[in-house]
């Protein structure tokens, strides 16, 4: 079946840095790619999405490129700022009405 | 516009007893989903309903069920709760019938079986 395996986190970096969280996927067919963030205490928030390959996803500074040739969707943003901290979560929709997630990343960005 | 909302935030409930959770979708919403996550499960797809019909249902038990009612408000009900059942349990919304531009999601309910 469909899966999402994202890198291990913890992952805790300084401001300003750059991030890649990677995220990799198995799917039949050519699904809908996302990644959405969890504050603590929040729900899930949708980051940035792309719908089929080469597509970009990008917002507030993250971005994703859909990569059908190496089945990938990491996660990068240039300068990472202390607010930046959350749990990102890699998802994909392939139908059937329901997304699958990754594991999620916890980030810690440190001033 | 008013996102997706989740009553109540916090549910704590004694083992055995049943629970009823709520969600309002987005207004315009017609399809909503819910979630289980949980620190060793993570994220795990519960049931996804569309015009008062589930369309699908993930790998739970039969003390999980929900419905939606004519106005896309959907509850989900957990009967005999168990330990294991503590979670957060997040409701999602869609305008269409499938999710392939994302759900939105409510900030949950974060339900304590003691």
């Amino acid at each position: 079946g469909d899966s999402v395996t994202q890198m291990e986190g913890p992952v805790t970096l300084s401001e300003e840095a750059f991030l890649t969280i990677n995220c990799t996927y198995t799917a039949t067919g050519y699904p809908s790619l996302f990644w959405y963030v969890q504050y603590p205490g929040e729900g899930l928030q949708l980051l940035l999405k792309a719908t089929k390959a080469d597509d970009k996803g990008s917002n507030k500074g993250f971005e994703a490129t859909y990569r059908k040739e190496t089945t990938s969707f990491h996660l990068e943003k240039g300068s990472v700022q202390v607010s930046d901290s959350a749990v990102y979560f890699c998802a994909l929709y392939e139908g059937a009405q329901k997304l699958v997630f990754g594991q999620g990343t916890r980030l810690t960005i440190n001033p | 516009k008013a996102g997706v909302t989740q009553t109540p935030r916090y549910l704590i409930k004694t083992r055995g007893q049943q629970v009823t959770l709520s969600c309002s979708p987005i207004s315009g919403h017609r399809s909503v989903s819910w979630y289980q996550q949980t620190p060793g499960q993570g994220l795990q797809f519960l049931f996804e309903y569309f015009s008062e019909t589930q369309r699908n249902k993930g790998n739970f038990p039969g003390r999980f069920s929900g419905r939606q009612f004519s106005n896309s408000r959907s509850e989900m009900n957990v009967s005999t709760l168990e330990l294991g059942d503590s979670a957060l349990y997040l409701c999602a919304s869609s305008p269409l019938t499938g999710g392939e531009d994302g759900y939105t999601f409510g900030s949950g309910t974060r339900l304590t079986v003691v």
